[in-house]
């Protein structure tokens, strides 16, 4: 499809694992985004990048968390030694441009479970 | 610091019925983007409309309408005449000029009752 793809869909694993999830953008925009959802809550903000590089990467909780995005198209969110406080939706969004219009598409998002 | 409150977590209403989805702000900024955004069961956001601080204009979209009022800092979503497929959670989000950053409200869970 044209639209953001996140693998995997569903990652149940256990505390102090590593993970990473995967972000496919939309092909040619230059701007991706991390939002986190816990249950209930609204969307917080993890990270933001232009082209390959982290352009604001404020909401990463701490240094347990990182993504990247080597080649400026698909970003991968890695979370090491994985804590209960870590489940949440791990939402990836695409924008053309530097995403000044704020319009966001966004992926269906990968669960995290954290056992 | 920035936030956006939608004290409204759930609503049900029946199908047909006009139904208002409130949005209040905090912001010391003058300048601002406010957005809203619908989230169905698949759990993909979904984009509904921006409105610029400066722009005041209501708007209206078919069976959508928004009324921005910046005296009292509310962005307010009303769906028309609500359909089944209209249930889903609604998010309200903030962002300053010169930052890539949505501030999201807790959403507002809406139920349309055939």
């Amino acid at each position: 499809g044209a639209g953001v793809s996140q693998t995997p869909s569903n990652k149940v694993t256990e505390k102090g694992k590593y993970v990473e999830l995967r972000c496919d953008p939309i092909s040619g925009h230059t701007a991706l985004y991390w939002y986190r959802q816990s249950l209930g809550q609204g969307p917080e903000f993890l990270i933001y990048f232009q082209g390959t590089g982290a352009a604001d990467d404020s909401g990463l909780p701490n240094d347990r968390f990182f993504a990247v995005r080597p080649e400026g198209s698909v970003s991968t969110l890695k979370i090491q030694r994985t804590e209960r406080g870590d489940s949440a939706v791990y939402l990836c969004a695409s924008s053309s441009g530097q995403g000044s219009t704020g319009e966001l598409f966004f992926g269906e998002g990968s669960r995290l479970t954290v056992l | 610091a920035q936030k956006v409150t939608q004290a409204q977590t759930e609503i049900s209403v029946v199908e047909k019925e006009d139904v208002t989805l409130d949005c209040v702000y905090e912001t010391r900024d003058t300048t601002y983007y406010l957005f809203w955004y619908k989230q169905p069961p698949s759990g993909e956001l979904v984009f509904l409309i921006r409105r610029n601080s400066f722009d005041e204009q209501n708007e209206i979209s078919g069976r959508y309408s928004w009324n921005f009022q910046k005296s009292t800092s509310s962005f307010n979503f009303t769906i028309t005449a609500s359909q089944v497929v209209d249930s889903a959670v609604y998010f309200c989000a903030l962002r300053m000029t010169g930052s890539y950053q949505l501030t999201f409200g807790k959403g507002t869970k809406l139920s349309v009752i055939p």
